[in-house]
């Protein structure tokens, strides 16, 4: 069965600091691998995915991930931080299905990144 | 082109009574996804719908819980009889397909307390 593993359930740092968020799985089939976001009484936001090809992903807010196929780790960095990206994050995998995903996402419990002033 | 709805926000019900939570999926969107937050703990997968027909109900509890995704209307998450342990938030997500470009797009949730 799979799994999501998401080492930190807090993370707090100062503002501009470097931060990572750290995110392992356990599958024994091909994954597709997502980070969301959610901010304080907010629904999750997709923050980036990784579906195949370069295993470096982006968002437009400064966020990447990289996939790790050897160490079935999907970490998740911003090289600095800003008080708005104070919020939960969830990483997540889909099942890959033929050429398709199930959609039905297995989350990981969440990081809370705190970022003080 | 409005979100995923999800109402009510914030719902209150004593132990015993009904509870349902509504969602409507995206414009163009016929797959339905839910999914239940307990207190410190993440996002565990429900049930997915598509219109008319439960294709995945493997998170849903044997009893109590019922989903549906009518030809018309919303999606309705419906829990019978509640118990404190109900108490949670219940996200809903649609998407357009399942196909591997596809996104799933997230409600702002519904907050279930039973007292």
């Amino acid at each position: 069965a799979q799994s999501v593993t998401q080492l930190d359930s807090q993370v707090p740092v100062f503002e501009e600091a470097p931060v990572e968020l750290r995110c392992n799985y356990s599958s024994s089939v091909s994954v597709y691998l997502f980070w969301y976001v959610q901010y304080p009484n907010q629904g999750l936001q997709l923050l980036l995915k990784y579906l195949s090809g370069s295993t470096l992903v982006e968002s437009i807010n400064g966020f990447e991930a990289e996939f790790n196929k050897s160490q079935t780790s999907f970490h998740l960095r911003k090289p600095s931080v800003h008080i708005s990206d104070t919020a939960e994050y969830f990483c997540a995998v889909s099942e890959k299905v033929g050429s398709g995903n199930t959609g039905k996402l297995i989350f990981g419990q969440g990081t809370t990144l705190q970022v003080k002033p | 082109n409005a979100g995923v709805m999800q109402n009510p926000r914030h719902l209150v019900r004593r132990r015993g009574q009904e509870a349902r939570l509504r969602c409507s999926p995206m414009k163009g969107h016929s797959h339905v996804y839910w999914y239940r937050q307990l207190p410190e703990e993440g996002l565990k997968f429900m049930v997915y719908l598509q219109k008319e027909n439960i294709i995945d109900e493997s998170g849903m509890p044997k009893e109590r819980f019922s989903a549906e995704f009518p030809k018309e209307g919303p999606s309705i998450l419906r829990i019978q009889q509640v118990v404190r342990g109900d108490s949670a938030a219940y996200f809903c997500a649609s998407s357009r397909t399942s196909g591997v470009n596809t996104e799933a797009f997230f409600g702002q949730g519904t907050r279930l307390t039973v007292v």
